[in-house]
């Protein structure tokens, strides 16, 4: 099966403070995602990336970088982190087919507060 | 944008009835995919159902759905709940055949089962 890996999987930041979350797919996927969860917003998407060295704004990338500097990795940065983005991350993975091959694997995701 | 609906935040059950999510969706895409997404606690969201044909039903773990274009709707059903179906479920939305993982989900539907 598919394997995304995230670290930390918890995490206290400071208000202010730089925060880097990781993620390594060990799926071969050209595709990697950062969506942030809440309650009683479901899932959204930050920013994506489909090629190393490259990264996309998804439909929430305001306070926050990505950085894909392989095709494994995928990082997520809060350069000022803020009290409104303790929530819950995911990272995720998917092949460059769409069509009926459409599948996304998530990580298990990291906890951040910001306090 | 595109946006999904999931008008329940919670539904309780006993054990062995019928189980029904509601799941609605808006988008100027006219080849839109829909899924359902299933994360128990302390889990990441895993791929439950995906449909891309209208009036079609898709059926996996004794869950199904129809993707019915008329209505913008996908709703989830399964004849028998189960204990083991108390997650969050989230239903998405995809417009983008290329980006799989470009997804809109809707707010989630707790299921909470009981024996």
């Amino acid at each position: 099966e598919a394997a995304v890996t995230q670290s930390p999987r918890s995490k206290v930041a400071v208000t202010g403070g730089k925060v880097t979350l990781s993620c390594h797919q060990t799926n071969n996927h050209d595709y990697m995602y950062w969506y942030r969860q809440d309650t009683g917003h479901g899932l959204r998407l930050i920013h994506y990336s489909y090629v190393a060295d490259s990264t996309e704004k998804g439909d929430i990338p305001d306070g926050y970088k990505a950085s894909r500097p392989s095709q494994e990795n995928f990082s997520l940065i809060l350069e000022l982190a803020s009290l409104s983005q303790t929530a819950v991350y995911f990272c995720a993975s998917s092949s460059g087919t769409g069509g009926t091959n459409t599948e996304v694997f998530f990580g298990k995701g990291t906890r951040l507060t910001v306090v | 944008g595109d946006s999904v609906t999931q008008t329940e935040g919670l539904v309780t059950l006993t054990e062995g009835l019928p189980v029904m999510l509601n799941c609605t969706y808006q988008t100027i895409y006219s080849n839109p995919f829909l899924f359902w997404y299933v994360q128990h606690l302390n889990e990441s969201p895993r791929l439950l159902l995906k449909s891309f044909t209208d009036n079609k039903r898709t059926e996996h773990q004794g869950f199904h759905a129809t993707l019915h274009k008329s209505s913008s709707s996908f709703h989830l059903q399964k004849s028998s709940a189960q204990l083991s179906d108390s997650a969050l479920y989230y239903c998405a939305l995809s417009d983008r055949t290329q980006v799989v993982g470009q997804l809109t989900f809707g707010r989630g539907t707790r299921l909470q089962v009981y024996a």
